[in-house]
């Protein structure tokens, strides 16, 4: 079972408001990842980080953005919510000589009203 | 573009049959190959992973065959049990810029008693 959590697990929000998912892992592992995934569709990486003060934006063009300000945490924020940002949001994280096998948190499903 | 895709959305099958999820790939250049099962309401879970100089693994009640010349890819369950229902997601990874890997679209097994 890996060691990755994601808080909070469900959240209802309205249009404009500012939102911060967390996401902690404690397996000391230096590459941390944000995936979105829409309901019974593949995952889409729109974060990466190679470590503290390293944050690049994935393959899908996001409106979040992401900080790395410690090893252990990978928190995602929208500054003004919106209904097209409703989706699955999963936080991964993997060791820097085995970069390909990524570890996932449980996910945040957020929903835009 | 690249993509990494599935056969089938859903696969029905009886408990205590095998089960065959199929997965095909574009990206001649993946070398890595992972199957996950995400189970509802929570994060992708690994299940089994296979290099591209490899044509099969095997794990805990599940085989990953490799068949690089057609790029097919495919997870075999044996005994299926109805703790198995689930998504699985193929994955390749090539090692480009964002390390991130590429997810096909998911197959839903379902289990029939």
């Amino acid at each position: 079972e890996a060691d990755i959590y994601q808080t909070p697990r469900y959240l209802v929000i309205g249009t404009g408001k500012k939102i911060t998912l967390e996401c902690s892992q404690t397996m000391g592992h230096d590459k941390m990842y944000w995936y979105q995934q829409d309901p019974g569709m593949e995952l889409h990486l729109i974060h990466y980080s190679y470590g503290v003060n390293s944050t690049e934006k994935g393959d899908l063009s996001s409106e979040s953005t992401v900080s790395r300000i410690r090893t252990e945490h990978f928190p995602l924020t929208l500054e003004s919510a919106r209904p097209s940002h409703t989706s699955q949001y999963l936080c991964a994280s993997s060791e820097w000589s085995k970069k390909e096998t990524q570890y996932f948190g449980p996910g945040t499903r957020l929903l835009v009203l | 573009g690249e993509s990494v895709g599935l056969h089938l959305p859903t696969l029905s099958v009886q408990e205590g049959d095998n089960s065959i999820i199929n997965c095909a790939y574009s990206n001649s250049a993946s070398d890595y190959f992972i199957w996950y099962k995400q189970e509802s309401g929570k994060g992708p879970q690994f299940i089994i992973d296979i290099r591209s100089n490899m044509d099969k693994r095997q794990g805990q009640r599940v085989t990953v065959l490799l068949n690089k010349t057609v790029k097919h890819l495919s997870l075999q369950i044996a005994a299926t049990q109805p703790g198995d229902s689930a998504v699985y997601f193929c994955a390749e990874y090539s090692g480009g810029g964002a390390d991130g890997l590429t997810f096909g679209k998911g197959t839903h097994l379902i289990i029939q008693p």
